[in-house]
Parts: C-alpha cells; sequence; structure tokens
C-alpha cells in the first residue's frame, strides 16, 4: 500500500519568512496530492492540491510542486504570518481508482513566531 | 468548497453508553464517506469507509461491533461507539467525497471523553 512521509515534523519561522513542508510518497499509482491544515479541536481544511499530471500550483502566498519521476512534493509558504501557525498534513491517493482513499503524512506543527 | 458537517463536537459520556456522531455532506452528494480518528499530535488513522446502500469496510484492527457505521443516504453517515469506554476516547472525524471527484472534505470533528 502507500506510505507518505513527511519532515519537518515541527517548523519555527518568523513572521513574513517562506515555510516550505516536504513529503515523498511510495505508490507510483497516486496521482492526487491534497494538502491540509487543521486547526487544534478542528477538522483538516483542504488548503491547495496538485493533481499528477501538473508540476505546480499557486493560490496566492501558497504554492504546491511535485516531481513524480522522485515522487515527493512539496508545500511553500510565503510571507508567512501568525494565522498560518496550524498542523499541516500531506496526503496522497489514487483518487476515484482508489476508492478516494487518502494516505496521510505523519504531519508538520508550524509555528509562525511576531 | 464543500461543507461537511458533523455533529456533535464535544461528547462526554459514561463508561458502557453508546454515543452517535453523524456527518452530513450539505451541498453535494457524498458516495463515499470516511471515518478516522486521531490522537493528540499524530495524525489521521482511517477506521473505515461507507458507501452508501452497502456495508462498510473496516480497517484492520478496527473492529466492526464496536464502531457500528451507517451510510443510509447519499448525505449522511453515522458512527455509533457502542459500550464505550474510556480507551475510545479520542477525536472522530468524517471525510466525505462525491462519485467523480477525488477530493475529500472533512466534517469539524467530534471530541469523544468516555469517563
Amino acid at each position: 500500500g502507500e506510505n507518505v512521509e513527511q519532515h519537518p515534523s515541527t517548523l519555527s519561522v518568523q513572521e513574513g519568512d517562506s515555510a516550505v513542508i516536504k513529503c515523498t510518497y511510495s505508490d507510483s499509482a497516486s496521482n492526487y496530492f491534497p494538502w491540509y491544515k487543521q486547526e487544534l479541536g478542528k477538522g483538516p481544511q483542504l488548503i491547495i492540491d496538485i493533481r499528477s499530471n501538473v508540476g505546480e500550483k499557486k493560490d496566492q502566498r501558497i504554492a504546491v510542486t511535485l516531481n513524480k519521476t522522485a515522487k515527493h512534493f512539496s508545500l511553500h509558504i510565503t510571507e508567512t504570518q501568525p494565522e498560518d501557525s496550524a498542523v499541516y498534513f500531506c496526503a496522497a491517493t489514487a483518487g476515484v481508482r482508489g476508492g478516494n482513499k487518502l494516505t496521510f503524512g505523519t504531519g508538520t506543527q508550524l509555528k509562525v513566531e511576531l | 468548497g464543500a461543507v461537511v458537517s458533523q455533529h456533535p463536537s464535544r461528547v462526554i459520556c459514561k463508561s458502557g453508553t453508546s454515543v452517535k456522531i453523524e456527518c452530513r455532506s450539505l451541498d453535494f452528494q457524498a458516495t463515499t464517506m470516511f471515518w478516522y480518528r486521531q490522537f493528540p499530535k499524530k495524525s489521521l488513522m482511517l477506521m473505515a469507509t461507507s458507501n452508501e446502500g452497502s456495508k462498510a469496510t473496516y480497517e484492520q484492527g478496527v473492529e466492526k461491533d464496536k464502531f457500528l457505521i451507517n451510510h443510509a443516504s447519499l448525505t449522511l453517515s453515522t458512527l455509533t461507539v457502542t459500550s464505550a469506554h474510556p480507551e475510545d476516547s479520542s477525536f472522530y472525524i468524517c471525510s466525505a467525497s462525491g462519485a467523480t471527484n477525488e477530493k475529500l472534505f472533512f466534517g469539524s470533528g467530534t471530541q469523544l471523553s468516555v469517563l
């Protein structure tokens, strides 16, 4: 089955700096890679996603890159703000073909300091 | 994004009682719903997958008689924790997807505390 590794487990940055979180996956059949933000006591919120036919996607301060050959994908947050502080999870799935079952990374606790 | 509503957000119960958690897709038809369990500072652990009108598929190690899942309609799935014990205390989260869209949207979670 799919295995997703995520690094780092904790990340502390100064407000305004960039933050990068990296994930690797094992199953070459995975073709959809979402990123979720989870605040304490709440459910995960989809913040950006990328499909395997695309190498990069950007939405304002958030971007995701995908390297299919190396089986890794990354989340980039620029101009970080205190409200970006949360736990971020990457995930991978073979999509509808895989029953939409997501395999999650272990999470990254991002702290944006003033 | 699509809206998934989960209730209750928090429940405290006595050991031996049963607790039902509801998960509703508000603006789309959820052919598949997933139930997760999350321990503090840990990732989400998939418990089971439920498809509308059929029996749920449970992950290895998850007791199907303990965690009853019903997905009777395209907008509602329920998880019942039967005869709850303190070790069942956890954060339970549901997610839902449509028939042709791999995007998964999550409910707000339910914090279960069993005394």
